[in-house]
């Protein structure tokens, strides 16, 4: 089945240890996004490439970086984690990015950092 | 610019009861509009959409919507709960950033059903 697949589950890292998180589509959907979802909150957008065009929301933190070196995988860097990072990390798809499209989501990545 | 506003962080019903999720929306375009469900520890799934058209949309697991221009309302229902429909439910707006279409969620609502 097509699918949207996040790497690994769970991390666990320390604060300071830079650490990557990882997400593959089998979809061939030209948009991928990140998202960052405290608990009982709506997931935040960090950023989204639509195809290798990147684009950062404002107030994502420098802290955070993106690389998308194919169609295929998309990761994300957090070069500092602190611990206002632990979180969950969702990364999601859609084909054009059009209006009325549906975005497919990963599992998600939970974070903690110690 | 485009924002969501779910009202009640919690809906409690019985097995059986009828599911009323609120979801109120601004848009300064023609809002494409989306309901998602998320279980424990997973990513969001979408449950229905509307784009254009008719104003009641139905999805997935019995779950319906309509569409209310003048209210700016989506209100997710469904006629009777089922324990399986415990989970967060986030509405969202399409909106633009960067040339893409970018969804806006509002906060969610968390549906807890008792037996």
């Amino acid at each position: 089945d097509a699918m949207v697949i996040q790497n690994p589950r769970y991390q666990v890292t320390q604060f300071g240890k830079p650490v990557t998180l990882s997400c593959s589509q089998t979809l061939n959907h030209n948009v991928m996004y990140w998202y960052q979802q405290k608990s009982s909150q709506a997931p935040k957008l960090l950023f989204h490439y639509y195809d290798k065009d990147f684009n950062n929301e404002a107030d994502t933190p420098d802290n955070f970086q993106s690389r998308r070196p194919n169609t295929s995988f998309c990761f994300l860097d957090i070069r500092s984690p602190g611990l206002g990072d632990a979180a969950m990390y969702l990364c999601a798809t859609s084909s054009q990015g059009n209006l009325g499209e549906t975005q497919y989501f990963g599992p998600g990545t939970r974070l903690l950092v110690l | 610019a485009q924002s969501v506003t779910q009202l009640g962080s919690h809906v409690s019903v019985s097995e059986g009861a009828l599911v009323l999720l609120r979801c109120n929306y601004s848009s300064s375009v023609p809002p494409y509009l989306f309901w998602y469900v998320q279980y424990p520890n997973q990513g969001l799934q979408l449950l229905l959409k509307y784009t254009t058209g008719a104003t009641l949309v139905k999805g997935i697991n019995g779950f319906e919507a309509e569409f209310k221009k003048s209210e700016t309302s989506f209100h997710l229902t469904k006629p009777s709960a089922h324990m399986s429909d415990a989970a967060e439910y986030f509405c969202a707006v399409r909106g633009s950033s960067g040339g893409s279409y970018i969804p806006t969620f509002g906060r969610g609502t968390s549906l807890i059903v008792h037996p």
